[in-house]
């Protein structure tokens, strides 16, 4: 079975921290995407990799950056967290199919 | 730009029951998939089943099953005899045939099961 997981479950940070946020994968899939869900929006691409180093823009990368040194990790960073940044996070990997991992509840004070 | 389009925010359905949550989307692309995806209160988002729009056979998992209308950009989902863990978030996603490429998710339904 393909395993994703994510960092944390639930994290609480302060406006203006750097925040990681942590997704490995065991299945040595080259692609992984970082989503993030807000009701009613349903879910939007922030960043996706298709190869170790090589990262591409979403739909919202506004605020955020990654990172992938290794191929099995893929990190989202928030350089300076703000409030409208409070959102579930979820990380996916694929070689074909996407496999989702549990989502992180991040909210920002 | 491809679009997906979930227009049910919200389903109920009996226990037992059967029960179809619509999708529509918009391409140009001739070569592409189509998901189901479910998002129980725990929120880990589990695949529930894959269409390869090449296949004109619509794909079956067990009580899961889709009725895939390319010329009309149609993906619906039918759950047959519903159970109380079919409660959950339901999301219809699509992607050209390219392994890196992204999903497009659609907005969601929120299907309740009623015992």
């Amino acid at each position: 079975d393909v395993k994703v997981t994510q960092s944390s479950r639930y994290l609480v940070k302060r406006t203006g921290e750097k925040v990681f946020l942590e997704c490995v994968q065991d299945m040595d899939h080259e692609n992984m995407f970082w989503y993030r869900q807000d009701p009613g929006l349903g879910l939007r691409l922030i960043y996706f990799s298709y190869d170790v180093k090589m990262k591409e823009k979403g739909d919202i990368p506004e605020g955020y950056s990654v990172s992938r040194e290794k191929k099995e990790r893929f990190s989202l960073i928030l350089e300076s967290a703000s409030t409208n940044q409070t959102s579930m996070y979820l990380c996916a990997s694929a070689y074909d199919t996407q496999y989702f991992g549990p989502g992180t509840r991040l909210t920002v004070l | 730009a491809q679009t997906v389009t979930q227009s049910q925010p919200e389903m109920s359905v009996q226990e037992a029951e059967t029960v179809t949550l619509s999708c529509t989307y918009d391409t140009s692309e001739s070569d592409y998939y189509l998901f189901w995806y479910k998002q129980p209160p725990s929120r880990q988002m589990i695949l529930v089943i894959r269409q390869e729009a090449y296949k004109q056979q619509n794909a079956t998992e067990n009580r899961f099953s889709v009725n895939f209308q390319k010329a009309a950009k149609s993906f619906s989902l039918k759950i047959s005899d519903s159970q109380l863990g079919d409660a959950a978030m339901y999301f219809c996603a699509y992607r050209i045939n390219s392994g890196n490429t992204p999903l497009v998710f659609g907005k969601g339904t929120r299907l309740s099961v009623i015992a």
